[in-house]
């Protein structure tokens, strides 16, 4: 089985600052790699897939780059809107990362 | 406007059974894979099954294999997850979700809550 491991596990920041989360997979898995975001009491929202295409809708702060075992999602200005837990997810047997929750520090 | 409708969550007993459905709506369900994904009360997303557009193909994660079965019917445009054999450990949010043609999870329902408690 493919564990992806996510970092950090929580991210304390403000408006406007630039932040990155990582997933490490356990293995190679090409570029079929997805980031959704996860607002309390809600379901999960796709906002990257093959790991760097932005979903329609979804703000061009976001940004999702990487390949093989190591992948990053970027956002460029951190607006209140954005402030939730991030999962990436393999798509080769399908698990995802632990989770990152971006908090306002 | 795609739309997918989880029913079925209840509170069972440790070894009991239940059956989760999923109702599609809004878009060609013969079209796409759709998995169920779960969420323990506070906890992260952990993938639980796909089944494939004609239900040939099926896959488990480690944690259910053997006690779950996931199935469709296209006709009715929906998806179902037979859970047996329940443990305390799988109380969560469940969720169905369809698999875009981009290798993602496009659209998700809403979530049925399952309790499993004596």
């Amino acid at each position: 089985d493919i564990q992806m491991a996510q970092s950090p596990s929580t991210l304390s920041a403000s408006i406007g600052d630039r932040v990155t989360i990582t997933c490490r997979a356990s293995q190679n898995i090409g570029s079929w790699l997805a980031w959704y975001q996860q607002k309390p009491g809600k379901a999960p929202k796709l906002l990257i897939y093959m790991t760097s295409t932005l979903e329609s809708g979804v703000p061009s702060r976001f940004s999702g780059s990487g390949s093989g075992t190591e992948f990053t999602l970027t956002v460029t200005s951190l607006q209140p809107d954005d402030f939730a837990t991030y999962y990436c997810q393999q798509f080769n047997t399908y698990s995802f990362g632990q989770g990152t929750k971006v908090e306002l520090k | 406007e795609v739309q997918l409708v989880e029913s079925g969550g209840v509170v069972v007993q440790p070894g009991g059974s239940l059956r989760l459905s999923c109702a599609a709506s809004g878009f060609t369900f013969d079209d796409h894979s759709i998995h169920w994904v779960r969420q323990a009360p506070g906890k992260g997303l952990e993938w639980v099954s796909i089944i494939s557009w004609d239900g040939s193909k099926t896959y488990y994660a480690d944690s259910v294999r053997g006690r779950f079965t996931i199935s469709r019917d296209n006709s009715e445009n929906s998806l179902y997850l037979q859970m047996n054999l329940l443990r305390i450990e799988d109380t969560a949010c469940y969720y169905c979700a369809r698999e875009g043609s981009e290798y993602a999870l496009d659209s998700w329902g809403q979530g049925t809550l399952v309790t499993v408690s004596s």
